[in-house]
């Protein structure tokens, strides 16, 4: 069964970069028919996608974060990695990693791992 | 930016009931849409993609139709467990999300 599992720093100060990263459990990253990637979702707020990318290094990344994003795959490990550099209080969410599927021409989300609280505070 | 628009913002609706739940994209999605469900403290859970087809394991009490720019999802005969939030995201241009539908026991 696959599981996804975030991790990484739960606090990061204001201008530095936060780092996370998803492990993957039960189907392999290098799957060509998959793209993997992040979403937040800021307190009480709603879903915005960050990014993905495909295990060939094909990257898919948010028109509006892209100056500041950075998706890598990790295939030895089986996992994917996140980087938001220069974060302000307005990066403050949770954020989920997750699995693209394709169909008709596109991906969809249809795996999402739990989630983990990235607060930016000095 | 596709801007998804959900409504009505929260439906109370009784178990056993059909609740009807609705999304408008400000342009044509064609059927690249999909519909999520959130309860408080957990990742979505995909329901419908390509606007009309459940995900694995999702209970047939749950359709989705439309295309283009008008998408509806219905629950029929509401359970328990499908009281939460539930969202519509185009994935057709970039990924966008609605703000979200309160689903809540009347």
């Amino acid at each position: 069964q696959l599981q996804l599992q975030e991790s990484g720093p739960g606090l990061v100060k204001p201008s530095e970069t936060l780092s996370l990263t998803c492990s993957v459990s039960g189907a392999s990253i290098s799957s060509s028919s998959h793209y993997w990637g992040w979403i937040r979702q800021p307190p009480g707020k709603g879903l915005e996608c960050i990014g993905s990318v495909h295990y060939s290094g094909i990257p898919y990344d948010s028109p509006s974060l892209k100056s500041r994003v950075a998706i890598s795959i990790d295939m030895s490990n089986n996992q994917f990695s996140l980087s938001l550099s220069s974060v302000t209080a307005a990066d403050t969410a949770v954020y989920y990693c997750a699995r693209l599927s394709y169909s008709s021409g596109r991906y969809y989300f249809d795996l999402w791992g739990r989630g983990t609280l990235v607060s930016v505070s000095s | 930016e596709i801007v998804m628009t959900q409504s009505p913002a929260t439906l109370s609706v009784s178990p056993g009931e059909r609740a009807t739940l609705s999304c408008r994209a400000s342009q044509s999605v064609y059927s690249n849409l999909a519909w999520y469900q959130q309860n408080p403290g957990q990742a979505p859970r995909l329901l419908i993609y390509d606007a009309s087809t459940r995900a694995t394991g999702i209970p047939a009490r749950f359709s989705g139709s439309g295309s283009g720019t008008e998408f509806t999802l219905t629950i029929a005969s509401l359970q328990s467990e499908d009281f939460a939030v539930y969202y519509c995201q185009q994935y057709y241009d970039w990924y966008t999300f609605g703000q979200g539908t309160r689903l809540e026991i009347k």
